[in-house]
This record gives C-alpha cells, structure tokens and sequence, in this order.
C-alpha cells in the first residue's frame, strides 16, 4: 500500500455540491498538508496541520475547511464546490527532521485527488 | 517571506545533452530548499535537498544541484538527459512564518527531452 492514500482519485461534480477529499498516511508522520495543482500556478498550500488538535490556514483556504479525524487521516473539504476550485489536490506528510538536520522536513506526496467541478 | 522563481515554464532538449533548470530563491532566513519531480499522472517525489551543508548536493537519477548565496540560485542539472526524465520540476523552499512549516513551491518547469 501506499504511504500516503487519497480518495477518490478522480471525480466530477456539479457547482454547489459539498465534496470531500479524504487522506490517511502509514508513515506515522504528525504534519499533514493539502495542497492544490493548477496548470502554470505550480502547488498552493491549502491547509496544513502540525497534530490533532492544530490546524492552520495556508494561503488559499477561502472555500475550503478540513478535518484532522487522526493522526493518520486528514479530510479537505469543499462545502460548496464553484468550478475555479477544478483543480489536481495533493496530501502530504512530512516529519519534523532529526538530528543536524532539524525542520529540513521532506513532504511526502500521495496520488493525487482530480477533482473538476461543473 | 520566503518565495522562489522558476525561470522558464519549459525546457527542452535532446538525449544526451545537458539539462539545466533554474531557481532563484528569496529568504530573509538561511534556507532550505528542495527539488521535486512530478511524471504524468503521479505525486511528486523529492530530488534532492538543500539544508546548509554541503553547497553541492547530489539527488537521485543522476541529478545535482548547488546552492548559489550569491547569485540566490539553486539550479538543477543533469549532465546527460534521458528520454524517462521528462517530467514536470519543482523547485521549493521551506517556510519560516510559522515554526517547522510548509514548503513554498515555485510554478513548474515541464522537461521535454527528445530522441
């Protein structure tokens, strides 16, 4: 299985639908990430979340909200969905760093999660 | 606030030449700063790392980058392309707005490589 698991990995919408976009990891990882992909904008942190109880806007995260259920799980989203937010969404984990090395926190991206709104 | 630039949204070149993409960097912090390659229809998956040692760093598939204070750069290269290098390239820097963040991802630079 993979490290980091979106569902689903594709899905087609209509505007004003409440969508969900789930992620759980199996890397044992604290800090969750929701990114988003647009073609020429490269990645937009969404949200992210440090543990349970720590959940932090990035910098695009009007029309969005999450839900850290776990440390393994972490769900973007969209309560109702407007066809801009058509877009390849990305979970990711990372560790703090160890050692000489701390905070050079590696991401750990999963599939993706294509979603397009009409 | 920490932010990087990729300079060209394509790049393309025939096997076996060499392939530089280019990342300048802004940080008011010493930064970290990373490489990432994403192949058609897949997450994107780290190249190499920039974390204050070594200048030069050496990433998988052959491919390298050095860490530029100077000039704020943090090119990629490859001394020989490979027709399975082509991919879309990501350069990042770690935010400092909050303690142990997110990274920042520059627009993309898509790899063509030709035959």
């Amino acid at each position: 299985d993979a490290d980091v698991t979106q569902t689903p990995r594709n899905r087609i919408t209509k505007t004003g639908k409440r969508i969900m976009l789930e992620c759980s990891q199996t890397k044992g990882h604290d800090r969750m990430y929701w990114y988003r992909q647009d073609p020429g904008l490269g990645l937009r942190l969404i949200y992210y979340s440090f543990d349970v109880k720590d959940i932090n806007k990035g910098e695009i995260s009007d029309g969005y909200s999450v839900s850290r259920q776990a440390q393994a799980k972490f769900s973007l989203s969209l309560e109702s969905a407007i066809p801009n937010q058509t877009a390849l969404y990305f979970c990711a984990t990372s560790d703090p760093g160890q050692g000489a090395d701390p905070g050079a926190n590696v991401l750990t991206f999963g599939a993706g999660s294509r979603l397009t709104v009409l | 606030a920490q932010s990087v630039t990729q300079l060209g949204s394509h790049v393309s070149v025939s096997e076996g030449a060499l392939v530089l993409l280019r990342c300048n960097y802004s940080s008011s912090v010493p930064p970290y700063l990373f490489w990432y390659v994403q192949y058609p229809n897949q997450g994107l998956q780290l190249l190499l790392k920039y974390t204050s040692a070594a200048t030069l760093v050496k990433g998988i598939n052959g491919f390298e980058a050095e860490f530029k204070k100077s000039e704020t750069s943090f090119h990629l290269t490859k001394p020989s392309a490979h027709m399975s290098d082509a991919a879309e390239y990501f350069c990042a820097v770690r935010s400092f707005n909050q303690a142990g963040t997110a990274l920042i991802f520059g627009k993309g630079t898509t790899l063509s490589v030709s035959s």
